[in-house]
């Protein structure tokens, strides 16, 4: 079975400064997406961004970026100069490709509680 | 519709009682999921349906859970006979399923249960 561990429960960062989430996976497949959402107070989870595992290169999406190690299965967040509303709750995800895979599961961390301070 | 919509967005109901929580998906999407988030927790899967085909429900804690999904669109989660330890937000989320997009999952905004 697939697992998702973040082992940072929360942390901080300074307006303006750069920040990186940890997340790390198990699985014996080779054909997945890997994913971050956001969660802020509000409470509606709204995707950061995504990668197919069978990319090398790194995802971008502005501000955000990951670093994808598919050998150490490892799929770390970069947040460039951090606003105060990218605070809160960030989920790394795992969602299976493969036939007879978990397909339809996508499978959460536990979270990390980012807070950004001004 | 524009987004996931659920409802009720809050619901408080006495221990013991039935209670019925509503998701209504993006529509087109094929692929409909019911999480459950407990205070300051992850999440946890609880159900899955995917177009006509038998729904996997491996996450669903105790019989007292179920859900329905009807003409393929909307879908209720039950919990009958609640407890204290129900008490969670339920997210609802849907994709365009096996057949397109890039896995990625469209969630609602929650439905906060607390049992008294």
């Amino acid at each position: 079975a697939q697992t998702v561990t973040q082992s940072q429960p929360e942390m901080s960062v300074q307006e303006a400064e750069t920040v990186t989430l940890s997340c790390t996976y198990d699985t014996s497949e080779n054909n997945y997406y890997l994913f971050w959402y956001k969660q802020p107070p509000s409470r509606q989870m709204i995707l950061v961004i995504r990668q197919e595992a069978y990319k090398q290169q790194n995802a971008t999406e502005n501000r955000f970026s990951v670093n994808f190690q598919k050998a150490a299965k490892s799929f770390s967040l970069k947040i460039s100069d951090s606003q105060l509303g990218d605070t809160a709750m960030y989920f790394c995800a795992f969602k299976s490709r493969e036939t007879g895979g978990s397909q339809g599961n996508l499978i959460f961390g536990k979270g990390t509680k980012l807070s950004v301070k001004p | 519709g524009a987004g996931v919509s659920q409802s009720p967005s809050n619901k408080v109901t006495e221990k013991g009682k039935d209670v019925e929580l509503r998701c209504d998906p993006i529509s087109g999407h094929t692929a409909l999921y019911w999480y459950r988030q407990s205070l300051g927790q992850g999440l946890e899967f609880l159900i899955y349906f995917q177009g006509n085909s038998a729904p996997d429900k491996s996450g669903l804690p105790s019989d007292r859970f179920s859900a329905e999904r009807t003409g393929g669109s909307v879908s209720t989660l039950t919990i009958q006979r609640t407890q204290q330890e129900d008490s969670a937000v339920y997210l609802c989320a849907s994709s365009l399923g096996l057949a397109g997009g890039l896995g990625e999952l469209f969630f609602g905004e929650g439905s906060r249960l607390t049992v008294l």
